[in-house]
């Protein structure tokens, strides 16, 4: 059983730059949730999908957008990148939107220079 | 707002020793509580979540909602409990997929 994967696993992009990660949750899972680590922190919750539709957003700037795929896969893009942005971006699925526990990808290791 | 506070960043034991990893949260309603173990070069995983009121590898986790925590505890610590363990609050309703996450325990049980 395969579990979550992401991709790429690093990246280095300059300031400015535009990023897209990618994420295909568990086969099953119709939740998809991104989250941001920076070094020394706990994970902080970025989005929510259900459904393909945007369930729930924390506290980024507009910078960041999500979306979410037939599939049930899902992307992140982060626009305009900036130095504080360099952090590992972590997916997570769950079999519903509510009252299943979340299964964490390996996450994508982001670095702006 | 939410927030989940564990105060401790290290904590070594020896082991066999009795181990508690704290955590306190803020909120206002009726969390749920969750602790998740990251292994070395492993992902992050579900370790106990308070609703199911299990055991797992030996951790229990009791939630007191008087002092708002939910200490993640051990009789008997072994050497492959040596991990990062991070405790998560939920704030209810439908949504699991938004968690508040603490800023982590690094546990090292020492042989």
């Amino acid at each position: 059983d395969a579990g979550v994967t992401q991709s790429p696993t690093h990246l280095i992009k300059t300031r400015g730059q535009h990023v897209t990660l990618r994420c295909s949750p568990i086969s099953g899972h119709k939740s998809v949730s991104w989250y941001q680590q920076v070094l020394g922190q706990g994970p902080q919750f970025i989005f929510q999908y259900y459904e393909k539709e945007e369930r729930g957003r924390g506290n980024f700037p507009d910078r960041f957008s999500a979306r979410q795929f037939p599939n049930y896969s899902s992307e992140l893009n982060v626009n305009a990148l900036l130095l504080g942005d360099s952090a590992l971006y972590l997916c997570a699925s769950s079999l519903r939107q509510g009252n299943s526990p979340l299964h964490f990808g390996n996450g994508t290791r982001l670095t702006v220079t | 707002a939410q927030r989940v506070t564990q105060p401790e960043k290290l904590l070594s034991v020896f082991k066999g020793a009795p181990v508690e990893l704290k955590c306190n949260y803020s909120y206002s309603g009726s969390p749920e509580l969750f602790w998740y173990v990251q292994y070395s070069r492993q992902r992050l995983q579900l370790l106990l979540r308070h609703i199911s009121r299990e055991s797992i590898k030996g951790f229990t986790a009791d939630l007191n909602k008087g002092e708002t925590s939910f200490h993640l505890k051990k009789p008997f610590a072994q050497e492959e409990d040596s991990a990062m363990y991070y405790c998560a609050l939920n704030a209810g309703g439908t949504s699991y997929g938004k968690l508040t996450f603490g800023q982590g325990t690094i546990l090292t049980v020492h042989p």
